[in-house]
């Protein structure tokens, strides 16, 4: 059973563009976290966000936490070709990580 | 740095054979992780460790098993690899915070 969904699945955009990615699941966790997979390489951590509510900037990025933290959303603003990749959101509960469908995001220029 | 290494980038093996998955990390993390990453499904857990010696199921164990036998390596194997367990295999590490992974080995079972 996927605990996460992620959502779209896919993406594509033109450089410049606001796109928004979403986790949802009907649990709620600890805290979320947010990677990004590029080709090759494993995930890389973004952001940690633990309290309900909660929003974080990494300049163009802008993550939030739901309320009852059971959801997040990842927001790009201007997206550029390097914020091409896999995003995957993770629900941390206990010292697990419950991870996300993915969102495969691509950017051209 | 962390620095999470696995053995192999790629690997290709039979139906039948014992495969080993080796990770290493350099940071002295009590936690270690095992994935295997499928298209749309994301990262599914297979088992872990918090120390040495000590292991726990994840949520897809069945065809596999693991060894920590010192803190820094953490060993996946199938006992019997079988064409459906072909798949991108990452390795994790954490102390109490973030996971850091390795580049993965993607295996192919023939």
């Amino acid at each position: 059973t996927q605990l996460l969904e992620q959502s779209p699945q896919f993406l594509s955009i033109q450089e410049g563009e606001n796109l928004t990615v979403y986790c949802n699941s009907s649990s709620v966790f600890s805290s979320l976290q947010w990677y990004r997979q590029e080709p090759g390489e494993g995930p890389v951590l973004l952001v940690t966000v633990v309290t309900g509510g909660e929003v974080k900037k990494l300049k163009r990025l802008t993550f939030q936490f739901g309320d009852a933290r059971k959801d997040s959303s990842l927001h790009i603003t201007a997206a550029q070709p390097g914020d091409t990749g896999l995003y995957l959101c993770a629900g941390a509960r206990a010292d697990k990580l419950i991870f996300g469908t993915g969102t495969r995001l691509q950017v051209f220029p | 740095d962390v620095k999470v290494t696995q053995s192999s980038r790629y690997l290709v093996k039979r139906t039948g054979e014992k495969v080993f998955l080796e990770c290493v990390q350099d940071m002295d993390h009590e936690n270690m992780f095992w994935y295997r990453q499928d298209p749309g499904l994301g990262l599914r857990l297979i088992y872990f460790s918090y120390d040495v010696k000590m292991k726990e199921k994840g949520d897809i164990p069945e065809g596999y098993s693991v060894s920590r036998e010192k803190k820094e390596r953490f060993s996946l194997i199938l006992e019997s690899a079988s064409t459906n367990q072909t798949s991108m295999y990452l390795c994790a590490s954490s102390a109490r915070g973030p996971q850091h992974f390795g580049d993965g080995t993607r295996l192919s079972i023939l």
